[in-house]
């Protein structure tokens, strides 16, 4: 099972919107409505930020939302701030007679 | 709080062998499927294995099944990976991940991990 496919860096300025994609295939992104999105800053361990592709957790800010169409999910990140810069993975469930999760291949963020 | 707590990295010979432990905290840990994920140096994130609340069910990455083992000891709230023959392929930091998925009336959902441990690296060098 390959990793899903993500842009390698996106930037923006602050207080603009950036979309991060994740393309898959049918038989993880395109079959569940199973995925998750991870903010990763340097060192540091990961952070889950969407899940079940539009859900937010408790305590992540509204400015991060999801969505998926066909085998492609995204992640928007509306009104960039500094604090935003990190990678972010996007993660699938792929079946639990296949490879089970593929994460994506990871998107930098950069705020100009 | 949840907590999550690995233990056991470091440096490895090609072929050796090296147990990894996670201490969790702050939450039913019986309740939960839990995870190890690995990011190799400079690298993106890769699952590797996972494991039911009791124990019963065990899922691993190609590259790994037949070399290494998950498993738990919920009395001691305690995940553990198991990793022989390792190869230099291996090298990464390893992270102990809550699995949020679930099993209800005879279908199972695995949405997302929620809660992440700082990770411990394993490294194989000769």
């Amino acid at each position: 099972q390959s990793a899903l496919t993500q842009p390698a860096s996106v930037s923006g300025s602050p207080g603009q919107s950036i979309t991060i994609s994740c393309t898959g295939t049918s038989s993880d992104v395109g079959s569940y409505n199973l995925v998750s999105w991870y903010q990763q800053h340097p060192g540091k361990a990961p952070k889950l930020m969407i899940y079940e592709v539009s859900k937010r957790p408790s305590g992540v800010s509204n400015r991060f939302s999801g969505s998926k169409s066909g085998n492609t999910a995204s992640l928007t990140i509306s009104g960039l701030q500094a604090e935003d810069e990190a990678d972010y993975y996007c993660c699938s469930y792929a079946g639990s007679s296949t490879s089970f999760y593929v994460f994506g291949t990871g998107t930098k963020v950069t705020v100009l | 709080e949840v907590q999550l707590v690995e233990s056991g990295g470091g440096l490895v010979q090609p072929g050796g062998s090296l147990r990894l432990s996670c201490a969790a905290s702050g939450f039913t840990f019986s309740s939960y499927w839990m995870s190890w994920v690995r990011q190799a140096p400079g690298k993106g994130l890769e699952w590797v294995a996972n494991i039911k609340q009791d124990g019963s069910e065990k899922y691993y990455v190609d590259s790994v099944k037949g070399r290494f083992t998950i498993s738990r000891d919920n009395a001691k709230n305690s995940l553990y990976l198991q990793m022989n023959s390792l190869r230099a392929e291996d090298t990464a930091v390893y992270y102990c991940a809550r699995d949020e998925g679930y099993c209800s009336g005879g279908s199972c959902s695995f949405p997302s991990f929620d809660y992440w441990g700082q990770g411990t690296l394993v490294t194989v060098s000769s």
